[in-house]
């Protein structure tokens, strides 16, 4: 039973549009989410978080979204790059522990 | 800082046979995790350690997986026996905070079990 799910396995996105990636969680007590990256032969890295009292977080290029009644959250990237090819994990959870989703694997065309 | 270093980078045995991967955290860092990724279900945590002490292992698939942390800059992750379903990579990831501080992941350990 998977409590953090990525519904697509995999997009690909032409550089200079956006890329929307999409994560659903199920549990209502899960309050801290976060976004990972990760390249090939390299462990995930931490991209970007939102507060569970916010619903928009940005940083340059990346948004992330949260809707908390639809336990829904997902990730922007506006204008998506050729470097941002690579596979995106949200990371959802509680103070003690967080649960990855399956990963998306994004690929930015040229 | 050199980040987490994990070894060895890559693992091929063979079923029934010992394996161990090792972890050195980022100094400083008082948790550390234990992951597995593979295809069907991710990323997902096997166990993790607060100052050397094991918190929560309740993501160890079965008794054949142990953890151990000695130490605050060394762990260990052991699989005897192991067997083709073990095949995956495995990542060790530390943090200075509890679980929702920002995770420093290793390069990690691609194990194949034949």
């Amino acid at each position: 039973d998977q409590q953090v799910k990525q519904n697509s396995p995999s997009l690909s996105v032409q550089e200079g549009r956006i890329s929307i990636l999409n994560c659903d969680y199920t549990n209502s007590m899960f309050d801290y989410f976060l976004w990972y990256k990760k390249y090939p032969a390299e462990g995930p890295t931490f991209l970007i978080s939102i507060s569970s009292i916010k619903d928009k977080n940005e940083d340059g290029r990346f948004t992330v979204f949260l809707n908390k009644s639809a336990k829904h959250l997902s990730l922007h990237i506006v204008p998506s790059q050729p470097g941002d090819s690579a596979v995106y994990f949200c990371s959802i959870g509680t103070a003690s522990k967080l649960t990855f989703g399956t990963g998306t694997r994004l690929q930015v065309t040229l | 800082d050199a980040g987490v270093i994990q070894s060895p980078r890559h693992e091929v045995t063979e079923m029934g046979q010992e394996v161990t991967l090792r972890c050195k955290p980022i100094s400083g860092h008082d948790y550390l995790f234990w992951y597995r990724q593979t295809m069907m279900r991710g990323l997902e945590l096997l166990i993790y350690f607060n100052n050397n002490v094991p918190i929560d292992d309740s993501g160890m698939p079965e008794d054949r997986f142990s953890a151990k942390m000695p130490n605050a800059s060394f762990s260990t992750l052991k699989i005897q026996p192991s067997e083709p379903r073990d095949s995956a990579v495995y990542f060790c990831a530390s943090s200075q905070r509890e679980g929702v501080d920002t995770q420093y992941f290793g390069p990690g350990t691609r194990l194949t079990v034949l």
